[in-house]
C-alpha cells in the first residue's frame, strides 16, 4: 500500500493563483520530500522537510509538515504555466537496520492555465 | 555533473526479445534505485543497490527481470524475455544515503513491448 497519498489527484488553476497540494502518510518519518515531474521527464527533487521542522520555504514553494496529523502540504505561490506538472510526496520507509527507502504517492496533476 | 544518465530514451521491441536498460549514476552517490512507472501502478521500486551491492530486489516482478551494478558508475536492468505488460517508463535514480537526501532521477527509458 502507498505510504504517502496526495490530494487532490488533479488541480487546475489560473496563472497567478496559488496552488496547494496535500500529502498524508501512515508511519512515523524522519523527513518528507516533494518532487515534480514534467510530462515525459524524470522526477526532480524540490524540497525536503525534516520531522523537527514545521515549515520550509524555497523560492515560491512553501512546505508545511504536521507530524501529529501525519500530513504535509505544498504551496506554490503566484503560479506560472511552467509549473504545470505532477507533484509527488515521498516518505522514507524502514527497510533494514537504519536504512530507509523512499516511497512515492500517486501524485497531484497540476495544470496552470495561462 | 550531467546528472543521472539513462539510455536508451525510447525502446520498442517485440515480445520475447531481450531488453537492456542502462544507467550512469551521479559520481559519489552510494545508492542506486530502479523504478518502474505506469498509469495503473504509479511509481514502483524494483531494486536498489548500496555501494554496488544489490540490497533489496523484492520489487522485481518476475525472474525475467535482473539487474547488475558492476561498478560505481554503471548499472543495467535486463528483461528477458520481454512481454507486453512490461511496457512502462523505467527510471534510474541515485542518492547519497538511502533517504536523508533527495534522489536524483534520470530522464527514464520508455519501453514498449509489442
Amino acid at each position: 500500500s502507498q505510504q504517502g497519498e496526495e490530494d487532490p489527484q488533479a488541480l487546475s488553476i489560473q496563472e497567478g493563483e496559488n496552488a496547494t497540494m496535500n500529502c498524508s502518510y501512515k508511519t512515523s518519518i524522519n523527513n518528507l520530500q516533494w518532487y515534480r515531474q514534467n510530462s515525459g521527464r524524470g522526477l526532480v527533487h524540490l524540497i525536503l522537510i525534516r520531522s523537527n521542522e514545521r515549515e520550509k520555504h524555497s523560492g515560491r514553494l512553501r512546505v508545511t509538515l504536521d507530524t501529529s496529523k501525519k500530513s504535509s502540504s505544498l504551496l506554490i505561490t503566484a503560479s506560472r504555466a511552467a509549473d504545470t506538472a505532477s507533484y509527488f510526496c515521498a516518505t522514507p520507509v524502514p527497510i533494514s537496520g537504519s536504512a530507509r527507502q523512499l516511497t512515492f504517492g500517486s501524485g497531484t496533476q497540476l495544470t496552470v492555465l495561462p | 555533473d550531467a546528472g543521472v544518465i539513462q539510455s536508451p530514451r525510447h525502446e520498442v521491441t517485440e515480445m520475447g526479445q531481450e531488453v537492456t536498460l542502462r544507467c550512469k549514476p551521479i559520481s559519489g552517490h552510494d545508492y542506486l534505485f530502479w523504478y518502474r512507472q505506469t498509469m495503473m501502478r504509479g511509481l514502483e521500486l524494483l531494486i536498489y543497490f548500496n555501494n554496488n551491492v544489490p540490497i533489496d530486489d523484492s520489487g522485481m516482478p518476475e525472474d525475467r527481470f535482473s539487474a547488475k551494478m558492476p561498478n560505481a558508475s554503471f548499472s543495467t536492468l535486463k528483461i528477458q524475455p520481454s512481454e507486453p505488460r512490461d511496457s512502462a517508463v523505467y527510471f534510474c535514480a541515485s542518492s547519497y544515503g538511502s533517504s536523508n537526501y533527495g534522489y536524483t532521477f534520470g530522464s527514464g527509458t520508455r519501453l514498449t513491448v509489442v
